[in-house]
């Protein structure tokens, strides 16, 4: 059973702060991805990545930057957060092989930027 | 890139009816469409998905059917249950060259009593 995990469910951070969102997948999956979701434009994608030390833009990558030091792990930064950047985050990993594509997503983490 | 786009972004059904969603992609390279449901306070769970070589696939009470040529594909669902209330998103993408999954805005399905 894939287990996807985020290191948080819930976090207030103040504007200029630094945030570290943390997410781990223990299925040995290559990819892994970070999404926000806002009400009424649905997940979107923000950074990849497909292998170890690999990232790569998303649609939304402003303001965020991201971290893969090892394969079941996949960090998500917010260098400076900013009050737009309160929202709901959502990690998901995949395989890298064969024509189907699911995406195992984590719990989520709802972060307030004060 | 790729752009999906979902409708409606809200639908009420009466128990016991059916909820169709539809979805309209841009990328005719697309070959993968898997749909999610979220429910409230829950992480998306893929419930089905259909590649492009095929035109309709069914699980029990939902099913999927894909128009290449217009480039939409829709959901259904049958029989429509409490437990079916939750949001739907239908997604694209292009593997095994590519992972990434675009999403449509998403669907609030409500089934009422």
């Amino acid at each position: 059973d894939v287990k996807v995990t985020q290191s948080s469910r819930y976090l207030v951070k103040r504007t200029g702060e630094k945030v570290f969102l943390e997410c781990v997948q223990d299925m040995d999956h290559e990819n892994m991805f970070w999404y926000r979701q806002d009400p009424g434009l649905g997940l979107r994608l923000i950074y990849f990545s497909y292998d170890v030390k690999m990232k790569e833009k998303g649609d939304i990558p402003e303001g965020y930057s991201v971290s893969r030091e090892k394969k079941e792990r996949f960090s998500l930064i917010l260098e400076s957060a900013s009050t737009n950047q309160t929202s709901m985050y959502l990690c998901a990993s995949s395989l890298a092989s064969g024509d189907y594509n699911e995406q195992f997503f984590g719990p989520g983490t709802r972060l307030t930027v004060l | 890139g790729e752009n999906v786009e979902q409708h409606p972004s809200t639908l009420s059904v009466q128990e016991g009816d059916s909820a169709v969603i539809k979805c309209t992609y841009s990328d005719s390279a697309s070959n993968y469409f898997p749909w999610y449901k979220q429910e409230l306070g829950k992480r998306p769970q893929l419930i089905i998905d259909i590649r492009s070589n095929v035109g309709e696939k069914k699980d029990q009470r939902i099913a999927v059917t894909l128009n290449k040529t217009a480039k939409h594909f829709s959901l259904h669902i049958t029989e429509t249950q409490p437990e079916d209330s939750a949001v739907y998103f239908c997604a694209a993408s292009k593997p095994p060259n590519d992972y990434k999954l675009s999403f449509g805005a998403g669907t609030t399905v409500t089934v009422r009593a």
